[in-house]
């Protein structure tokens, strides 16, 4: 059964840093391209990063700077490295694959986790 | 960048209607477009992606369509479980963004 699996949520303060994992399983971890969304409460779905089996990486323009996406396809572990954490942080951040095989990218998401919670506060 | 308009925010129905969730782009999307259903403490689902297509093991009821900037979820006859928040999403060419729209919780 292809599973993803998120950890390393919790409490952080302002101007703190987590890390985020997300572990894959029953599907090849390094052909897909994978991203981080978060479900913000009270307005939503947001994505927040994307990295290609190749490595190239992207981000929303909010995160950008503070955020790092990596990889080990040796694990089929994806991870978020979340540095300067502000409160509109604050959400459930899911692990989600993307659809297509190497160097094809499909821009919908097609295997989800079920999230990890993540709250800035002080 | 391409900001998703779902309307309504909410809608209420019984089981066995039709439901029709509409999602409006600001700029031409082109058939890059896919819906997501998502309940509390689970994980997202893909329902439909480019417009149209139902992924790997999704109801028959669940169809997609439009293109351009207006774009349709219609759900056939509502079972016990379709009733969640749907969200729609699309992508932008370059630099690579991704937008969802603020969702459509179905009651």
């Amino acid at each position: 059964e292809e599973q993803l699996l998120e950890s390393g949520g919790g409490l952080a303060q302002p101007g703190g840093s987590l890390r985020l994992s997300c572990a894959g399983s029953g599907f090849t971890f390094s052909s897909n391209a994978m991203s981080w969304v978060r479900l913000v409460p009270g307005k939503g779905l947001e994505w927040v990063s994307t990295i290609f089996s190749g490595g190239s990486t992207y981000f929303a323009d909010s995160v950008k700077g503070r955020f790092t996406i990596s990889r080990d396809n040796f694990k089929n572990t994806l991870y978020l490295q979340m540095n300067s954490l502000r409160a509109e942080d604050t959400a459930t951040y899911y692990c989600a694959r993307q659809g297509g095989k190497g160097a094809i990218v499909y821009w919908h998401f097609d295997l989800w986790g079920r999230g990890t919670l993540v709250t800035v506060s002080s | 960048e391409i900001v998703l308009t779902q309307s309504p925010a909410t809608m209420s129905l019984s089981p066995g209607e039709r439901a029709s969730l509409s999602c409006r782009a600001s700029q031409s999307v082109g058939i890059s477009l896919a819906w997501y259903q998502h309940k509390p403490g689970q994980a997202p689902r893909l329902l439909i992606y480019d417009t149209s297509i139902r992924a790997t093991g999704i109801p028959t009821r669940f169809s997609g369509s439009g293109s351009g900037t207006d774009f349709t979820l219609t759900i056939g006859s509502l079972v016990p479980e379709d009733f969640a928040v749907y969200y729609c999403q699309q992508r932008s060419n370059w630099p690579p963004r991704v937008t969802f729209g603020q969702g459509t919780r179905l009651e």
